[in-house]
């Protein structure tokens, strides 16, 4: 069984904190995305990585993907209230077409 | 903008009645996905459509649930004999053939089972 871990499952911080999500598997991921859930509305698309060691930056978001392509990470920094949500990742693996979905992440940040 | 749309966007039925969820997707897009998410939890993958290829029904939790893509555009999710467990938020998400782990969801169906 495929399985996406995604840690911690709550997390709440002060706006201007910075705060780190990860997400892990034993499965090697062709790709992986980052998504955005705010109530009452469906996932947002973020970002998506490719490539072992990747980094990609969207203003105060960092994402990376593991060298290895097992696993990713989140990093928030001077978190503002409108990062409130659940954040959700999703691996790819081509050779089965299939997509897996983390649990995900809820955060809250206190203004 | 032409996203994905869904209806309807909350439906209350009661126990034992069947119900029809109705999914738009992106124009254009091959791949149609259905997924279940209940009260604060993650997503659970149901049915994917792909082009013209059988769809993977392996996420379906049980054959009261079926789902059907007419003229690979539209997509309803039916659910038989529905029982209270189904209460839950019914996602429709599309993509791109060429990259179909990108995928644009739509706001959901919100169906609660009394």
């Amino acid at each position: 069984t495929q399985l996406l871990e995604q840690s911690p499952q709550f997390l709440s911080i002060q706006e201007g904190e910075n705060l780190t999500v990860y997400c892990n598997s034993s499965s090697v991921f062709s790709s992986l995305q980052w998504y955005r859930q705010e109530p009452g509305e469906g996932p947002v698309l973020l970002v998506t990585v490719v490539t072992g060691g990747e980094v990609k930056k969207l203003k105060r978001l960092t994402f990376q993907f593991g060298d290895a392509r097992k696993d990713s990470s989140l990093h928030i920094t001077a978190a503002q209230p409108g990062d409130t949500g659940l954040y959700l990742c999703a691996g790819y693996i081509i050779r089965d077409d299939k997509i897996i979905f983390g649990k995900g992440t809820r955060l809250h940040i206190l203004p | 903008g032409a996203g994905v749309s869904q209806s309807p966007s909350n439906k209350v039925t009661e126990k034992g009645k069947d119900v029809e969820l109705r999914c738009d997707p992106i124009s254009g897009h091959t791949a149609l996905y259905w997924y279940r998410q209940s009260l604060g939890q993650g997503l659970e993958f149901l049915i994917y459509f792909q082009g013209n290829s059988a769809p993977d029904k392996s996420g379906l939790p049980s054959d009261r649930f079926s789902a059907e893509r007419t003229g690979g555009s539209v997509s309803t999710l039916t659910i038989q004999r529905t029982q209270q467990e189904d209460s839950a938020v019914y996602l429709c998400a599309s993509s791109f053939r060429g990259r179909v782990y990108e995928q644009y969801f739509g706001p959901g169906t919100r169906l609660t089972v009394t």
